[in-house]
Order: C-alpha cells, then structure tokens, then sequence
C-alpha cells in the first residue's frame, strides 16, 4: 500500500494563504491520479472538499468556497491544497487522498490559524 | 439530500466479532456507479479505508485486513453490513461509513457521523 505523506502541523494567520502538501511515494506518478482533499474538525467526520488532476480537469465539493483549491507540483511528486484568506474556521486537520485502485490516506496534517 | 448513519456496538472484547450497520437515504445502492465505503480513525490518528461494495455486489478490501474483513448489503433495506472477525484492542477506533459513486472517476463525498468502537476485555 503506498503511503502518502503529509507534515503533521501547519500554521498561518488569517487573511493569509496555507499551502498543505501531499507528497506520493515515488514509485506512483502524481501526475496520474486524482488528488482528494478533505476537511476534519474535532468530534466530526470528514468534508469533501475537492479533487484536483490538472487545470483543466478539477472539481470543488458541494458548498466548498472557492477560496480552496488544489494543484500539483510535479518536480516534488506533490498535491497541494490551497487555502487563501484564511478564517479562523479553517482550523481543522486536512487529508489527501488517492484512488488507484483502493483507496489510501494521507496521514493528516493539523492546520492551525493563528 | 444524502444520509449515512453507522450502529453496532460500542464495545468489544478482544477476539470477538464486530458487526457495523451503515443506514443510508437519498441515493440507491441498485443504481449504477453508486457504491459504500467503510473508513476507520483510531483516536488522534490518521483515516484508514478498510471495504467498499459496489452497486452490482463487487466488494473489495484494505490488502492488511481482507481476512478479517466481510461486507454485504440489503438494498431493499438501504443498509451495509460490515464484520470484523478477530478484534483487538488496537482496532479501537470510530468507524465512518462513506457514500461513493463512480462519474468519470471515483468519489466518496458524503460521510455519516460515525460509530466509536472500544475493544476491551
């Protein structure tokens, strides 16, 4: 299974961007697969927020501002979250996830707004 | 508007069998493309995806756990059942059930609230 790899924490301020990182191991092509990303607060389930697979090939999840986004840097076989002018909401822990041919999470990473 | 409702037990004694009910409404599990996911989080960790059955029965499991892993569903009572045989005390974890479907890629969108489950003796 392979294991994708978020950094556990991560802060900003409100009013400012974070950039949430999912690195795929590198024996999978990030440039191949869908990119999911959701939204965990405390005591509740998950939020989809989006999919990402290229500019031209994206989707934003019922009700998800626009203020998320996602994109990928190939040269670091990377997905990336977006968050632009941060509120105090986006608190929460993010996940990435892919679906090759089952599913597998990231590990999570905490954001925390300043 | 699409709901999800995970039941079963909160507490199981290790070597025992967990049994989970995911109940769902506003979509069909004989409609095609639609499928149910099971997904776990032991406490402070991460999500784990554990069994997905599909629309026409295909099911299919997490490579880690298949052997302990059973899921069916009822469709005409909107239910999924999943059986975890063997249970021990890391398995501690709430248990989120997961709308899916298949459009042009895969999706799994809307989540129940999920059940906390406890193995202790």
């Amino acid at each position: 299974q392979p294991v994708l790899t978020q950094p556990p924490s991560s802060s900003a301020s409100p009013g400012e961007s974070a950039r949430l990182t999912c690195t795929l191991p590198s024996d999978i092509n990030v440039g191949s697969y869908n990119i999911y990303w959701y939204q965990q607060k405390p005591g509740s389930p998950p939020r989809y927020l989006l999919y990402y697979y290229s500019d031209s090939d994206k989707g934003q999840g019922s009700g998800v501002p626009s203020r998320f986004s996602g994109s990928k840097d190939a040269s670091a076989n990377t997905g990336i979250l977006l968050i632009s002018g941060l509120q105090s909401e986006d608190e929460a822990d993010y996940y990435c996830m892919i679906w090759p041919s089952s599913v597998v999470f990231g590990g999570g990473t905490k954001l925390t707004v300043l | 508007q699409v709901t999800l409702r995970e039941s079963g037990p909160a507490l199981v004694k290790p070597t025992q069998t967990l049994t989970l009910t995911c109940t769902f409404s506003g979509f069909s599990l004989s409609t095609s493309g639609m499928c149910v996911s099971w997904i776990r989080q032991p406490p402070g960790k991460a999500l784990e995806w554990l069994a997905r059955i599909d629309w026409d029965d295909d099911k299919y499991y997490s490579t880690s756990l298949k052997t302990r892993l059973t899921i069916s569903k009822d469709t005409s009572k909107n239910q999924v059942v999943l059986t975890m045989t063997n249970m021990d005390p890391v398995d501690t974890a709430t248990y989120y059930c997961a709308r899916c479907y298949y459009d042009r890629y895969y999706y799994m969108d809307v989540w129940g609230k999920g059940t906390t489950v406890t193995v202790s003796s």
